[in-house]
């Protein structure tokens, strides 16, 4: 079965540290990967995707995400966090099936202190 | 703002009861999705919409379950006697579908806690 796998359940970092959250997949076909933060009694909010093309991409506020297609891997990093950075963090895979059912990971609860 | 909305926010009820949620996808979007998520858990997808066709149904959508999307544009998601079991945040998000995979908006979840 495919899987998503975000092995640290909760990841705490002095504020200006930099952070990585670990993602791994599952898969043998074409995948397309996804992360979302959720802030506290929030909906999902997406920070960034990979379709195709570059490996490495950027959202706008300073996080960046690598695709790594013989590690399955699509870490999430910052170089350095703030404080409103605190939410929970979830890998989501889509596989090339026709359509784009998410298949998301535990989550990661990304703690910041000053 | 143009968004994902869903409601209620929040739903509290009686084991045993029915409830029905909506969901308001963003208005240019065609495809809609129903996802749960628990406590600790990530999203979990329950099934999918593309205009008013239900096309892929999850096993976790038993048949209390019913989801409509009349005239392709708001969608209802149902849970006829409701379990306690049946506690957690029902998230629905959109995307236009473009080509095999496209990008999905999520709505702020609806809450509910069954006693």
């Amino acid at each position: 079965a495919q899987s998503v796998t975000q092995l640290d359940s909760q990841v705490p970092v002095f504020e200006e540290a930099p952070v990585e959250l670990r993602c791994n997949y599952s898969s043998s076909v074409s995948v397309y990967l996804f992360w979302y933060v959720q802030y506290p009694n929030q909906g999902l909010q997406l920070l960034l995707k990979y379709l195709s093309g570059s490996t490495l991409v950027e959202s706008i506020n300073g996080f960046e995400a690598e695709f790594n297609k013989s590690q399955t891997s699509f870490h999430l990093r910052k170089p350095s966090v703030h404080i409103s950075d605190t939410a929970e963090y979830f890998c989501a895979v889509s596989w090339d099936s026709g359509y784009s059912t998410l298949t998301f990971g535990k989550g990661t609860m990304l703690l910041v202190s000053p | 703002d143009t968004g994902v909305s869903q409601d209620p926010r929040h739903k509290i009820t009686k084991r045993g009861q029915n409830v029905t949620f909506r969901c308001d996808p963003i208005s240019e979007h065609n495809r809609l999705y129903w996802y749960r998520q628990t406590l600790g858990q990530g999203p979990e997808f329950l099934t999918y919409f593309q205009n008013e066709a239900q096309l892929e149904k999850s096993r976790l959508l038993s048949d209390r379950f019913s989801a409509e999307r009349p005239k392709g544009s708001f969608s209802t998601l149902e849970i006829q006697r409701t379990e306690q079991g049946d506690s957690a945040m029902y998230l629905c998000a959109s995307s236009l579908a473009q080509t095999s995979t496209d990008t999905q908006y999520f709505g702020p979840g609806t809450r509910l806690t069954v006693l």
